[in-house]
């Protein structure tokens, strides 16, 4: 078992690009969820989605966000256009079941410029 | 909405000895599920320990164990032996066990940075 994967693992980027962000959960997983951390705010849930259907968005701060997930194995964040408030390790997890404690990938921290 | 508050940003021990973390939470439902992460500096999020609130026995794994208080809304998280490899950021989550409703959602406390002196 590889564990969750993101990529990359670092990224820089000027204001005003698009940046995306990708994540490939534990197989067999039926939950995955996007998180930001900041040192101001913490960590914070952007979004979940339970077997491929996005179920809570509430977190994504404003519409140059959004996330999909096209099938059981990936998914991906995208920031469109990129500011650099956007600055911050983002964390993909997955859980197996309700109640179970998550798999964190191992961030992808994203510098805006 | 569920809370998630530890009150001590900054803890440090001595190697080998025994350290407390602090965790309280607030919530009106009866069944969840209660968690301690740590982060340390490599940023990796590893999960420690896990309780589930309907069990009255508190959660071990190797030398870290639990104190989960009900009534109290408190969870803290006991650490012995304390060893240089345990220095990191440690979180408590809240997370929701309601079958019809309910997020899937971690709630997380804002963290506390545990120092380890040799």
């Amino acid at each position: 078992d590889a564990g969750v994967i993101q990529s990359p693992r670092h990224e820089v980027t000027e204001m005003g690009q698009e940046v995306t962000l990708r994540c490939k959960p534990i197989s067999g997983h039926d939950y995955l969820f996007w998180y930001r951390q900041t040192m101001m705010r913490g960590l914070e849930l952007l979004i979940y989605f339970n077997n491929n259907v996005p179920i809570d968005d509430s977190g994504m701060p404003e519409d140059r966000f959004s996330a999909k997930m096209p099938n059981a194995s990936f998914s991906t964040l995208k920031i469109q256009p990129s500011e650099p408030r956007d600055s911050a390790v983002y964390f993909c997890a997955s859980s197996p079941w309700k109640g179970a404690g998550y798999t964190f990938g191992s961030g992808t921290r994203l510098t805006v410029v | 909405a569920q809370t998630v508050t530890q009150s001590q940003p900054e803890m440090s021990v001595q190697e080998a000895e025994t350290v407390t973390l602090s965790c309280t939470y607030d919530t009106s439902e009866s069944d969840y599920y209660l968690f301690w992460y740590k982060q340390p500096p490599s940023r990796q999020m590893i999960l420690v320990i896990r309780q589930e609130a309907y069990k009255q026995q508190n959660a071990t794994e190797n030398r870290f164990s639990v104190n989960f208080q009900k009534a109290a809304k408190s969870f803290s998280l006991k650490i012995s032996d304390s060893q240089l490899g345990d220095a990191a950021m440690y979180f408590c989550a809240y997370r929701s066990a309601w079958v019809q409703g309910g997020s899937e959602k971690l709630v997380f406390g804002k963290g506390t940075k545990l120092t380890v002196n040799p």
